[in-house]
């Protein structure tokens, strides 16, 4: 039973338009959440994060989205660059509680 | 530099042999964590760690064993009991405090059991 999940296994762009990355999830305590970069053969790297008692958060081209109401978070990345391919993973941890990280959504940024 | 390590990069063993993967850090975080990645899915939870001497199971522990004896150090060994060990693991470390604050995470370990 997936607690967070990434429906889109990837996902194309145009370099210089908007990538919308989605996660969902299902526990209601999760209050903390997490984007994260991950390069082939390297660990994750930690983009943006946003507690619940946000809607947005934003550092530079990246923008995080909460929507409490409907369990769902997004990452929006503009303009996409071809940096940016990689896979992305969300995770959401709740208070005292470890993280949980989504299956993941493989980003290609095509020049 | 501060930052967590983890050697080595690609380890191949035999079925039947443990194996031991390194994780070291220098952040003086607290908290330590061992997660395994299989094609498709998400970071699991192997073991985790809040505090020296002390660790927890995380969701998938079977098979494997950790051990906390220094605040820098959080090795993972894999045994002969665990089923499917071919996997790619990820140590990475927090600072004590709560949920907020991201984890930091090493290089990775890919490990080949054949």
């Amino acid at each position: 039973d997936q607690q967070v999940k990434q429906n889109s296994p990837s996902l194309s762009v145009q370099e210089g338009r908007i990538s919308i990355l989605n996660c969902d999830y299902t526990n209601s305590m999760f209050d903390y959440f997490l984007w994260y970069k991950k390069y082939p053969a390297e660990g994750p790297t930690f983009l943006i994060s946003i507690s619940s008692i946000k809607d947005k958060n934003e550092d530079g081209r990246f923008t995080v989205f909460l929507n409490k109401s409907a369990k769902h978070l997004s990452l929006h990345i503009v303009p996409s660059q071809p940096g940016d391919s990689a896979v992305y993973f969300c995770a959401a941890s709740g208070l005292g509680q470890n993280f949980v990280f989504g299956p993941g959504t493989r980003l290609s940024v095509l020049p | 530099d501060g930052g967590i390590t983890q050697s080595p990069k690609y380890l191949f063993r035999k079925e039947g042999q443990n194996v031991t993967l390194s994780c070291e850090q220098n952040l003086n975080h607290d908290a330590m964590y061992w997660y395994r990645q299989d094609p498709g899915q998400g970071l699991r939870l192997i073991y985790y760690s809040q505090i020296v001497n002390d660790f927890q199971k995380g969701d998938i522990a079977e098979g494997y064993s950790v051990s906390r004896e220094k605040k820098e150090s959080f090795p993972l060994t894999v045994t002969s009991a665990q089923k499917n060990p071919t996997a790619f693991y990820l140590c990475a470390s927090k600072s004590a405090g709560g949920a907020a604050g991201e984890q930091y995470f090493g290089p990775g370990t890919r490990l080949t059991v054949t």
